[in-house]
């Protein structure tokens, strides 16, 4: 039962034009959302960060997108860069318990090209 | 400052063997998690522990256990090894267990059962 999906498994994108990574969820009790970014062989990065609350939280290049009512989210980066070419992890904290305490999608292989 | 980190970074082991993975935590957090990444999925979540008390546990059989010592620092133990725990175990901190707290990880421990 995959509580949060990523449905793309892989995306590329050039340099300079947008990347936008999408995640799904079914749970109703995931109110917290992280995106994460691992390059191979080295633990995920914490990107950024939305709370239920919210539909929209930028930094820098990088903004989440939450509708709440069709559980999706989504990740823009722009301008995409060649450095940001690596896996896109999405994931969701509970209610309850939450912090520290997530559920990963699979990942989306985005690739930023010259 | 120091990020989380994680010993051993690789580790080979025979089947039926028991192996020890051991984290320290970012300097003032108290709360730190462990998940089990195998190749082509998210990391998935197997414990989470607050204040040297266990606060959750993912759907893992009972030969995974952990533990959290007075400083903060963390071991996972695996025993009776199994091909199937091969992955990528990664260790996680973060300052609090609500919801909104984003989760800082390590580089994680490749393992390898042969």
């Amino acid at each position: 039962d995959q509580q949060v999906k990523q449905n793309s498994p892989s995306l590329s994108v050039q340099e300079g034009r947008i990347s936008i990574l999408n995640c799904d969820y079914t749970n109703s009790m995931f109110d917290y959302f992280l995106w994460y970014k691992k390059y191979p062989a080295e633990g995920p990065t914490f990107l950024i960060s939305i709370s239920s609350i919210k539909d929209k939280n930028e930094d820098g290049r990088f903004t989440v997108f939450l509708n709440k009512s069709a559980k999706h989210l989504s990740l823009h980066i722009v301008p995409s860069q060649p450095g940001d070419s690596a896996v896109y992890f999405c994931a969701a904290s509970p209610v309850t318990g939450g912090g520290n305490k997530l559920t990963f999608g699979t990942g989306t292989q985005l690739k930023v090209e010259l | 400052d120091a990020g989380v980190t994680q010993s051993p970074t690789h580790l080979i082991k025979t089947r039926g063997q028991h192996v020890t993975l051991r984290c320290s935590p970012i300097s003032g957090h108290k709360s730190v998690s462990w998940y089990q990444q195998v190749l082509g999925q998210g990391p998935q979540f197997i414990f989470q522990y607050y204040e040297k008390e266990e606060r959750g546990r993912g759907n893992f059989p009972d030969r995974f256990s952990a533990r959290q010592f007075p400083n903060y620092s963390s071991e996972l133990n695996v025993n009776a090894l199994l091909l199937g725990d091969s992955a990528l175990y990664l260790c996680a901190s973060s300052l609090r267990v609500t919801t909104n707290t984003e989760a800082f990880f390590g580089q994680g421990t490749r393992l390898t059962v042969v």
